[in-house]
C-alpha cells in the first residue's frame, strides 16, 4: 500500500490558520489524495480529496505539490472543534486494493484556547 | 439521507455468545467495509464488500464473519470471541471502490468482550 508520512501532533491557537503537512513520495499517477479526521469517540469524518489541482471545501483547503509527492491541509480558522486526530491517505485508483482506504498514524492537532 | 448508522452502540458479550453487528446506509452507495480500530491507533481494515460481494478479507479470523444481505445493509457476525477483539468495530460506505470517491463511516459500535 502507498504510504504517508505526518508529524505526530501539531498544535494551534483558535481562530489561526493550520497547516497540516504530508509527505506521499511514492504517490503513482491515478492515487487520489483522501484527508479524514477523527474526533474523540467519533467514526472518522470525510474532511476533503484531490488528485493534482488543489481543492477547497467548506471545511478545508488542499494543496498538492505539483509533483504531487507532499500535500497540505488548510485549516483556514481553527476551533477548539477542530482538536481531532488527521489521517493523509493514498487511496489507489486500480488494482486489487483499489479503492481501499489504508490508515496510518495520523497528526494529532490540538487547538488552544 | 447521508448517514452509516450502527447498532448496537455499546456491547458487551461472553467468549461464548454470539452476537451480530449491524451497519446500513441509504445513499445507494455499493461499496461497503467494517474496519477494526484499538485504543489510540488507526482503524484497520477487516473486510470490503462491493455490490453485495465479498471483495477483501485482510485475514481476519473466522469467529468474525461479514454478511452483506443487501445493498442498504452489512453485518458482522461474532462468535466466540476473545478479549483482545475488544475494540471499536466501525462501518463505512462508498459510492463504488473507485477512488475518487469518499468515504462515510458511522460512529461505531464499542465491543467488550468479557
Amino acid at each position: 500500500d502507498a504510504k504517508t508520512t505526518q508529524p505526530n501532533s501539531m498544535e494551534s491557537n483558535e481562530e489561526e490558520p493550520v497547516h497540516l503537512p504530508c509527505n506521499h513520495s511514492t504517490i503513482s499517477g491515478t492515487d487520489y489524495i483522501h484527508w479524514y479526521r477523527q474526533l474523540p469517540s467519533q467514526g472518522p469524518e470525510y474532511v476533503i480529496h484531490g488528485l493534482t489541482s488543489n481543492v477547497n471545501n467548506r471545511m478545508a483547503s488542499l494543496a498538492i505539490a505539483e509533483d504531487r509527492k507532499s500535500s497540505t491541509l488548510i485549516l483556514h480558522r481553527a476551533t477548539l472543534r477542530d482538536a481531532a486526530v488527521y489521517y493523509c491517505i493514498l487511496r489507489l485508483n486500480y488494482g486489487g486494493s483499489q479503492g481501499n482506504l489504508i490508515f496510518g498514524k495520523g497528526t494529532k492537532l490540538s487547538v488552544k484556547p | 439521507d447521508t448517514e452509516v448508522t450502527q447498532t448496537p452502540k455499546h456491547l458487551v458479550m461472553g467468549m461464548t455468545n454470539k452476537k451480530s453487528l449491524k451497519c446500513e446506509q441509504h445513499m445507494g452507495h455499493r461499496a461497503m467495509y467494517w474496519y477494526k480500530q484499538k485504543a489510540k491507533k488507526p482503524p484497520e481494515l477487516m473486510f470490503v464488500y462491493s455490490y453485495e460481494k465479498l471483495s477483501i478479507n485482510e485475514s481476519v479470523p473466522s469467529r468474525f464473519s461479514p454478511e452483506c444481505p443487501n445493498s442498504s445493509l452489512l453485518n458482522l457476525h461474532l462468535h466466540a470471541l476473545q478479549p483482545e477483539d475488544s475494540a471499536l468495530y466501525l462501518c463505512a460506505s462508498s459510492q463504488d471502490r473507485q477512488g475518487a470517491y469518499g468515504y462515510t463511516f458511522g460512529s461505531g459500535t464499542r465491543l467488550t468482550v468479557v
